[in-house]
């Protein structure tokens, strides 16, 4: 399975700032996710990162809020726009690796807003 | 869309015991897999098992996918299988995982 690992590990942010995450895989893979686990809930997808195309949002999440890049192969950024306290959340990524549609995970960014 | 509930919401368990967790969804699914989310966020990889039976050491899942539900079974539960435990699935044609609302698991010493 792919090794994935997201910078940074954690962070604490003021309200109406940004912060960008970074997701790196040790292996070319067609396809990352990006998931929001709010605290004490279950995760929720963002959005699908492909690269050389735009991001695919699930509703109730927009571009403009979560701005994502997918440079290359190998690596995703997400960015949470405009924090409110609200946003304070583990961010997950994740890409299929191995079997054909088995995801794995990367360790996770725990953010708080102030 | 598709639901998927997790029995029971909170276990708690002392060292040595065996425990059952269910997994239900609503709608036919080609993808499930178990998940344990350690302490500090970690979501570790436990099955990929969208139907049949598998075992790895203590723990075994078994998923019946014509009835819309998988299990997952715990033997000689240590402390350190405490934690979150997540179901996820997806249907046909789609990577779209959707989660479970997970039990979450705490093993006494």
């Amino acid at each position: 399975s792919a090794v994935i690992s997201q910078k940074p590990s954690r962070d604490i942010c003021q309200r109406g700032t940004s912060l960008t995450i970074q997701c790196q895989v040790d292996s070319q893979v067609t396809m990352m996710f990006w998931y929001r686990q709010q605290p004490g809930q279950s995760l929720t997808l963002i959005a699908t990162a492909n690269q050389g195309s735009e991001a695919t949002y699930e509703s109730g999440f927009v571009i403009d809020k979560f701005p994502i890049s997918r440079p290359n192969l190998t690596f995703s950024t997400l960015t949470v726009s405009n924090m409110s306290p609200e946003d304070s959340s583990i961010y997950l990524c994740s890409v299929e690796s191995g079997r054909k549609y088995e995801q794995y995970f990367g360790p996770g960014t725990r953010l708080t807003v102030t | 869309g598709i639901q998927v509930e997790q029995s029971p919401p909170d276990l708690i368990l002392q060292e040595g015991a065996n425990s059952t967790l269910r997994c239900n969804f609503s709608d036919s699914v080609n993808n499930l897999q178990w998940f344990h989310q350690n302490p500090w966020g970690q979501l570790i990889n436990l099955f990929y098992i969208p139907s049949g039976t598998k075992q790895n050491g203590r723990l075994s899942a078994t998923t019946v996918a014509t009835e819309r539900y998988s299990l997952l079974y715990i033997s000689s539960s240590q402390t350190t299988d405490s934690g979150v435990y997540f179901c996820a699935v997806s249907t046909s044609g789609t990577y779209k995982y959707i989660f479970g609302t997970g039990t979450r698991l705490k093993v006494l010493a």
